[in-house]
């Protein structure tokens, strides 16, 4: 069982509308959750991290976190085609998933 | 957010030849620094774990004769890939991180370095 699974994509999302993205792991214990951003090319730009249960709102981001279900999820609202990327949801420092390309169509 | 810069962005090298990339944080103390290569269409993979003044951790199935990693500051790591050969070719990034408030780390991730080998 990998330590950090994704949903797999690609998603494609209309513009403005919510991109749902989500991640389960392994590991109980881990204590910090991070989403990263990676473009075609580039390297991951950190966006979100969150460490408690609940809901932990940046803008336009939301992640949330279930330490119970070992879940944690990111949550995009009104889509631009900026945010076509592929996210990446990390698990204490080294643990990544395989990423969820997103393509939000104009 | 913190900044990491990498040097070369880019590097095209004749097979057999070695290949350094350094990796510094530019404005805040790197208690430790990760080296990752990413293959197309794949995700991070995890190369080794650096501290300053001390050997890096490898990860399992990585060379350490092979890439050689020295951390000489709290602001550089430096990676060498040594006798380069075509399966090399990568795009290899760094992070840091530092403590924040909680005792949580967070990583900055660097632009990475693509290399080619001819």
């Amino acid at each position: 069982q990998k330590e950090v699974e994704q949903n797999s994509g690609p998603l494609s999302v209309p513009e403005g509308a919510i991109a749902s993205l989500n991640c389960t792991y392994s590991d109980r214990v881990s204590q910090s959750f991070f989403w990263y951003r990676q473009y075609s090319g580039k390297s991951p730009e950190l966006i979100m991290s969150i460490y408690s249960n609940g809901d932990k709102e940046d803008g336009r981001f939301t992640a949330q976190l279930n330490k119970a279900s070992q879940y944690v999820s990111l949550l995009i609202r009104d889509s631009q085609p900026s945010d076509s990327a592929t996210y990446l949801c990390a698990v204490s420092r080294l643990s990544f998933g395989a990423g969820t390309t997103v393509t939000v169509r104009a | 957010g913190a900044v990491v810069s990498q040097h070369p962005s880019w590097v095209i090298c004749k097979s057999g030849t070695s290949v350094k990339i350094e990796c510094r944080s530019l404005d805040f103390q790197a208690t430790t620094m990760f080296w990752y290569r990413q293959f197309p269409k794949q995700s991070l993979m995890l190369m080794a774990t650096s501290n300053e003044g001390s050997k890096a951790t490898y990860e399992q199935g990585v060379e350490k004769d092979k890439f050689l990693i020295n951390h000489a500051s709290l602001t550089l790591s430096t990676l060498t890939v040594t006798s380069a050969h075509p399966e090399d070719s990568s795009f290899y990034i760094c992070s840091a991180s530092t403590p924040v408030s909680g005792g949580i780390e967070t990583q900055y991730f660097g632009p990475g370095t693509r290399l080619l080998v001819l």
